[in-house]
């Protein structure tokens, strides 16, 4: 059974950073497309970064609002995906999912960590 | 960025009804799109890839349909599991988007 369990999350001032952790099991990070993908209070889902396997390069995306600020990244001997996010800001509020892109859908997705930015 | 326009944003229905959702993108986007459900409290799940091609596990009265700028989700017989909110997500171009959801609630 695929499992992704998020944590890390917390209560942040702006500006602080904190990093995200999301630990697989029954796949396998390194030869996954993996995104973070996350949702503001009461509001929809947003894409945030994806990194693609090591087979296809690794290659990196993250949507404009982040670049510069987060990094995308995995352990392999872990089996762990990151995603370290510095200079936060109050519009970076939200539950953070990882999950697994298959090409065409995200069929496996963790339960959320909650991050929150605030004075 | 394509925008996804989901439709209605509440849609109150009763069980055993039939469930009509639509997303419709702001340039063609072949049918490069998923369906997912979320409840409250919990991840999303996946319905539908590619527009029509329903996920593992999902029951037969969910069914999706289009391709370029519109699309339909369908639920043909509404059971009490299947108040959520569904959302729309397309992967033609970069960044990949999603539609702000569409609510199924009982009326």
């Amino acid at each position: 059974e695929v499992q992704l369990v998020e944590s890390g999350g917390g209560l942040v001032q702006p500006g602080w950073s904190l990093r995200l952790s999301c630990a697989a099991s029954g796949l396998t990070v390194s030869r996954s497309f993996m995104s973070w993908v996350r949702q503001a209070p009461g509001r929809g889902l947003e894409w945030v970064s994806m990194i693609y396997s090591d087979d296809s390069g690794g290659t990196i995306h993250y949507r404009d609002s982040v670049k510069g600020r987060f990094t995308i990244s995995r352990d392999n001997s872990r089996n762990t995906l990151y995603l370290q996010m510095n200079s936060l800001r109050t519009d970076d509020t939200a539950v953070y999912y990882c999950a697994r892109w298959t090409g065409t859908d995200y069929d496996c997705w963790g339960q959320g960590s909650l991050v929150t930015v605030s004075s | 960025e394509i925008v996804l326009t989901q439709s209605p944003a509440t849609l109150s229905l009763s069980p055993g009804e039939r469930a009509t959702l639509s997303c419709r993108a702001s340039q063609s986007i072949s049918n490069y799109l998923a369906w997912y459900q979320q409840k409250p409290g919990q991840a999303p799940r996946l319905l539908i890839s590619d527009a029509s091609n329903r996920a593992t596990g999902i029951p037969g009265r969910f069914s999706g349909s289009g391709s370029g700028t519109d699309f339909t989700l369908t639920i043909s017989s509404l059971e009490p599991e299947d108040f959520a909110v569904y959302y729309c997500q397309q992967r033609s171009t970069w960044p990949q988007t999603f539609g702000q959801g569409t609510k199924l609630e009982i009326k």
